[in-house]
């Protein structure tokens, strides 16, 4: 019961340009929406977060969009470093804050 | 100042045996969550204790998966009999307290069960 998707296993992009990651949702009660990114060999860290009140936040070069109808966000890397090259997840959580998470997307940026 | 911690790092086991994996969470987070993560799979959570109450048990996939969480702090998930299919990464996360809190993720557990 894939909950949370990320259709996209992977993706590259150029130093400088810009990364788009997708996530899409299917649980209407998810209402607190969440970005975390993985290195190889280290625990997932928290990226950035959206609620479901807004449709749109950002943090420096991380942007998040939400668009509740539907039921899509997406992470935005404005411009995109080799630094970021990592596992982003997707994860989504409920007003019981079960909180589900997508397969990730492997980032590559190349220089 | 440290992150969630997890030991080991790495485990190799043979098919039937029992392993036991820890997580130290951050000193002060009073939740406290595993999940696992199998080749090619998003995070599957597994269980979840907050304080004192009871832990959501509900991720664990079979009957052979158990954890404990002593004295509001350090956690142990305990396998028995694993499978080969057990082989994943398990990773602990914390936080301050479930409600919306972002969650900070230990290195994680690399499992493999031969």
């Amino acid at each position: 019961d894939q909950q949370v998707k990320q259709n996209s296993p992977s993706l590259s992009v150029q130093e400088g340009r810009i990364s788009i990651l997708n996530c899409d949702y299917t649980n209407s009660m998810f209402d607190y929406f969440l970005w975390y990114k993985k290195y190889p060999a280290e625990g997932p860290t928290f990226l950035i977060s959206i609620s479901s009140i807004k449709d749109k936040n950002e943090d420096g070069r991380f942007t998040v969009f939400l668009n509740k109808s539907a039921k899509h966000l997406s992470l935005h890397i404005v411009p995109s470093q080799p630094g970021d090259s990592a596992v982003y997840f997707c994860a989504a959580s409920d007003y019981n804050n079960d909180m589900r998470f997508g397969a990730g997307t492997r980032l590559t940026v190349k220089p | 100042g440290a992150g969630v911690s997890q030991s080991p790092s790495n485990k190799v086991t043979e098919k039937g045996k029992d392993v036991e994996l820890r997580c130290d969470p951050i000193s002060g987070h009073t939740a406290l969550y595993w999940y696992r993560q199998s080749l090619g799979q998003g995070l599957e959570f597994l269980i979840y204790f907050q304080g004192n109450s009871a832990p959501d048990k509900s991720g664990l996939p079979s009957d052979r998966f158990s954890a404990e969480r002593t004295g509001g702090s350090v956690s142990t998930l305990t396998i028995q009999r694993t499978q080969q299919e057990d082989s994943a990464v398990y990773l602990c996360a914390s936080s301050l307290d479930r409600a919306y809190n972002e969650q900070f993720f230990g290195p994680g557990t690399r499992l493999t069960v031969l």
